[in-house]
């Protein structure tokens, strides 16, 4: 089974500066990547994933990650925050056609004014 | 209208009480799971179900069990609950084939707690 590694379980940031959420996997071969999206009293929405082909993905709201198969990492980042990111992030990684998610932790990100 | 539901939203219960979640959803997808959320844990994988006939267990399985009724429909059961099965437990479906590349889609999720 993948094991996912979120760093930090908090992070603060002021509305319009960068956010940045760090997520690394444990696995030889690339897997499939997704950012999941969690606003209070609410289900996971899917940010973004990665399959194949371009290393940086574009998903919602402004946000997109980096696929770095030699760091083993799927990066989140915002260029510019703003008050309605508040919420907890979930990186997620499935071995290619296994059909199971393995998930981090969960990152949660408050917004300053 | 929300493709995946699950109901009840909020169920608070007693130890030793026999516990059903249920899950629904209009997708069409044939693959479906459970799990729990905890805080600074994650999701955990409790069942999952690829088909009508197959039945899975995940990293968490015991003192829960599952039925798929219908391909929409996946029920987590609590035989006899207990305190440390209070979480947040969702619901989540995925389509099979290679074009879906694993990607789940999530309901609104059940707070239980168990007193």
């Amino acid at each position: 089974a993948q094991s996912v590694t979120q760093l930090g379980s908090h992070v603060s940031v002021s509305e319009g500066a960068l956010v940045l959420l760090r997520c690394n996997y444990s696995s030889s071969v690339p897997p499939y990547l997704f950012w999941y999206v969690q606003y209070p009293n609410q289900g996971l929405q899917l940010l973004l994933k990665y399959t194949t082909g371009a290393t940086l993905v574009k998903g919602i709201n402004g946000f997109e990650a980096e696929f770095k198969k030699s760091e083993t990492s799927f990066h989140l980042t915002k260029p510019s925050a703003h008050m309605s990111d508040a919420a907890e992030y979930f990186c997620a990684v499935s071995d290619r056609g296994d059909y199971k998610l393995s998930f981090g932790a969960g990152t949660t990100v408050t917004v300053r004014a | 209208d929300a493709d995946v539901t699950q109901t009840p939203r909020n169920r608070i219960t007693k130890t030793g009480k026999r516990i059903m979640l249920e899950c629904s959803q209009t997708k069409g997808h044939d693959r479906m799971y459970w799990y729990r959320q905890d805080p600074g844990l994650g999701l955990r994988l409790i069942y999952y179900s690829f088909d009508v006939k197959d039945i899975n267990k995940g990293e968490i399985s015991d003192g829960y069990s599952v039925s798929r009724q219908a391909q929409a429909k996946f029920s987590l059961s609590l035989e006899s609950a207990i305190p440390n099965q209070t979480a947040l437990y969702f619901c989540a479906t995925s389509a099979s084939g290679d074009l879906h590349t694993d990607t789940q889609y999530f309901g609104p999720g059940t707070r239980l707690t168990v007193l």
